[in-house]
């Protein structure tokens, strides 16, 4: 299995509805982030948290809302999905290093139509 | 603010060709910096890293030195393989900061 999960990797979703992307992780690590990719941007923050009490916007975090269940969890929330939300969602964890890299999903590519 | 500037892609080459992709940053402290690699359809995953002046990260075959006096972190490669064909990120993060800024990214294509 991998080392984090995201699911589902593709959705079709139309304007105005509300959809949550999911993220869970056998790592261990106490901290998660939600990134968005599009094509010559490279990857913004959306928002981050360090542990299941903590959570912050990232620069990019209008329209969204995220979730911490568990230690394990992080979910990533459109209210009202609209077209420009249209990217590749990327969930990532690391640990308290501060050399240490992240550890990415795989991914989620949304469509908002 | 806090940036990274990369060599804009698409980049292609040929197999065994010498591979350079230029990153730059804007940092206002002292930060850790990263190379990352994205294959078709798949997550990044962290290709190498330096975390002070002078050092060389290296994985694959692939090296990068931070030089602080440039703020600069070329990733370089003497040979590239078709293998090799991805998006690659560079990326830093500032001592006690609590995120990684990513570069936009270069789409790399090596030809047999």
């Amino acid at each position: 299995d991998a080392d984090v999960t995201q699911t589902p990797r593709n959705r079709i979703t139309k304007t105005g509805k509300r959809i949550m992307l999911e993220c869970s992780q056998t790592k261990g690590h106490d901290r998660m982030y939600w990134y968005r990719q599009d094509p010559g941007l490279g990857l913004r923050l959306i928002y981050y948290s360090f542990d299941v009490k903590d959570i912050n916007k990232g620069e990019i975090s209008d329209g969204y809302s995220v979730s911490r269940q568990a230690q394990a969890k992080f979910s990533l929330s459109l209210e009202s999905a609209i077209p420009n939300q249209t990217a590749l969602y990327f969930c990532a964890t690391s640990d308290l290093g501060r050399d240490r890299g992240y550890t990415f999903g795989s991914g989620t590519r949304l469509t908002v139509v | 603010g806090d940036s990274v500037t990369q060599m804009e892609g698409p980049v292609t080459l040929s197999e065994e060709a010498f591979l350079t992709i230029n990153c730059t940053y804007t940092a206002t402290g002292y930060p850790s910096l990263f190379w990352y690699v994205q294959y078709p359809g798949e997550g990044l995953q962290l290709l190498l890293k330096a975390t002070k002046a002078d050092d060389k990260g290296s994985n694959k075959g692939f090296e990068a030195t931070y030089r602080k006096e440039t703020t600069s972190f070329h990733l370089e490669k003497g040979s590239v393989q078709v293998s090799d064909s991805a998006v690659y990120f560079c990326a830093f993060r500032i001592q006690g900061a609590q995120k990684l800024v990513f570069g936009q990214g270069t789409r790399l294509t090596i030809n047999p």
